[in-house]
């Protein structure tokens, strides 16, 4: 079954520092989203993208948080100046193309900030 | 928003009994509730939805039912075995584009 890539799998960085976390869904797939779980806690919406611009965003997704597709293929997630409340799992989804249909989660990127 | 409520948190049956996990949902405009498993180190994955066309829904051992008018869901797994040990999801979202998950439960399968 073709799956969701995310690059790193694990990302360290210092308080105030950029980050950029790499995800490439199913090639077929229109509807793009980010999610992150906090250690013991649910999963929690930060934005939808779809037809190069985001459709939803949650009240977590504020000015330090950017998204982008920079090509066919690549989804990246931007946090430009990192806060230890930052530290979680990302997720990245996608679906084929509707809101309301499977999402394929990818395994995540673990980031820990220090 | 949507907000999700998930209970209980945690649940321990031995195998072969049957786990019930129940969500209920704010927003009467969603119409889609899909249930995620979620193991160790991985991302969550889908095991079953339900729309808000249908009350029910089985697929072997599991079943989701849906009760609109009172805003609540749930998740029905039989004949419990060790590997469905995992954290399940319920989320729910409407014809926008932010799916709102639960808190999740534990459910662990003693042998």
């Amino acid at each position: 079954e073709p799956e969701v890539t995310q690059t790193p799998s694990h990302q360290v960085t210092q308080m105030g520092q950029e980050v950029i976390l790499r995800c490439v869904p199913i090639s077929n797939h229109l509807y793009f989203y980010w999610y992150r779980q906090i250690l013991g806690q649910k999963v929690e919406f930060l934005v939808s993208f779809y037809n190069n611009e985001i459709s939803e965003k949650s009240e977590i997704f504020d000015d330090q948080f950017s998204v982008e597709r920079p090509d066919g293929s690549n989804f990246t997630l931007k946090i430009r100046s990192t806060k230890l409340e930052d530290s979680a799992m990302y997720f990245c989804a996608s679906t084929v193309s509707t809101p309301n249909e499977k999402l394929f989660f990818g395994s995540g990127t673990q980031l820990s900030v220090l | 928003g949507e907000n999700v409520e998930q209970h209980p948190s945690t649940l321990s049956v031995q195998e072969g009994d049957s786990a019930v996990i129940k969500c209920t949902y704010s927003d009467s405009a969603s119409n889609y509730f899909p249930w995620y498993k979620q193991e160790l180190g991985k991302g969550p994955q889908l095991i079953i939805d339900i729309r808000s066309n249908v009350g029910e829904k089985k697929d072997q051992r599991i079943a989701v039912t849906l009760n609109k008018t009172a805003k609540h869901f749930s998740l029905h797994i039989t004949e419990t075995q060790p590997e469905d040990s995992a954290v399940y999801f319920c989320a729910a979202s409407g014809n926008n584009n932010d799916m709102r998950f639960g808190a999740g439960t534990r459910l662990t399968v003693k042998p």
